[in-house]
């Protein structure tokens, strides 16, 4: 069965610090991995999509990272600020013929504290 | 650019009324997408179109559940009748085909519904 599994489910951190948040997935056929940033009240934001060829990628403060060998993402984000309050959500697309198949992931909850 | 529309932000309404949410994607995008949010389950895909056409719906709960697209600037998604389980965040979503299988899905802001 394919399915995403995220970890922590929610995380405290004071600003300026660094946290990494954990992506696990059982997804087969694997084509891309997203992590989305979702704001209280709002639609989800992309922040990164990753495909198998690629380890790591950043988007500002945020560097994901995939491991296809272990089926395993993270998500660091560097210098945390109070804006970066929000759920991040680990998202894996399944290569089929209508290449429009996700799995969604519970989504951890993140909170900077001043 | 706009971004996807959604509207109405907030619906409140009892239950076995009629609700119908309405989305305009951003313009060009040709896929276009209605999920729902909930604590419970998290986000969950209901159906998407390509071009204006349902391609897969097997995320809708049941046939209280439809969703069309006349063109390719407007799609609603209507439950009839509504339940107080039906009570969650609806997003829609668009996307471009022309960046293949990394294709950016952009989120609308979502209507809030809930069924007393």
């Amino acid at each position: 069965k394919n399915q995403v599994e995220q970890s922590p489910q929610s995380l405290i951190i004071l600003e300026g610090k660094n946290c990494t948040l954990q992506c696990n997935y059982t997804v087969s056929p694997f084509s891309n991995l997203r992590w989305y940033k979702q704001d209280t009240g709002r639609g989800p934001v992309s922040l990164t999509i990753m495909t198998f060829s690629e380890n790591t990628k950043s988007n500002g403060r945020y560097t994901a990272t995939l491991d296809a060998d272990t089926k395993q993402s993270s998500l660091h984000i560097t210098a945390s600020q109070l804006s970066d309050s929000a759920s991040y959500i680990c998202v894996v697309r399944v290569r089929d013929n209508y290449g429009q198949n996700f799995v969604f992931g519970p989504g951890t909850r993140l909170s900077v504290l001043p | 650019d706009a971004g996807v529309i959604q509207s109405p932000r907030h619906e409140v309404t009892e239950m076995g009324q009629e609700v119908t949410l309405r989305c305009k994607p951003i313009s060009g995008h040709d896929y276009l997408f209605w999920y729902r949010q909930t604590m419970m389950r998290g986000l969950e895909l209901l159906i998407y179109f390509n071009n204006n056409v349902p391609i897969d719906d097997s995320g809708m709960p049941e046939d209280r559940f439809s969703a069309k697209m006349p063109n390719a600037s407007f799609s609603t998604l209507k439950i009839q009748p509504s339940e107080p389980r039906d009570s969650a965040v609806y997003f829609c979503a668009s996307s471009s085909s022309r960046q293949g299988q990394t294709d950016t899905q952009y989120f609308g802001p979502g209507t809030r519904l809930t069924v007393l």
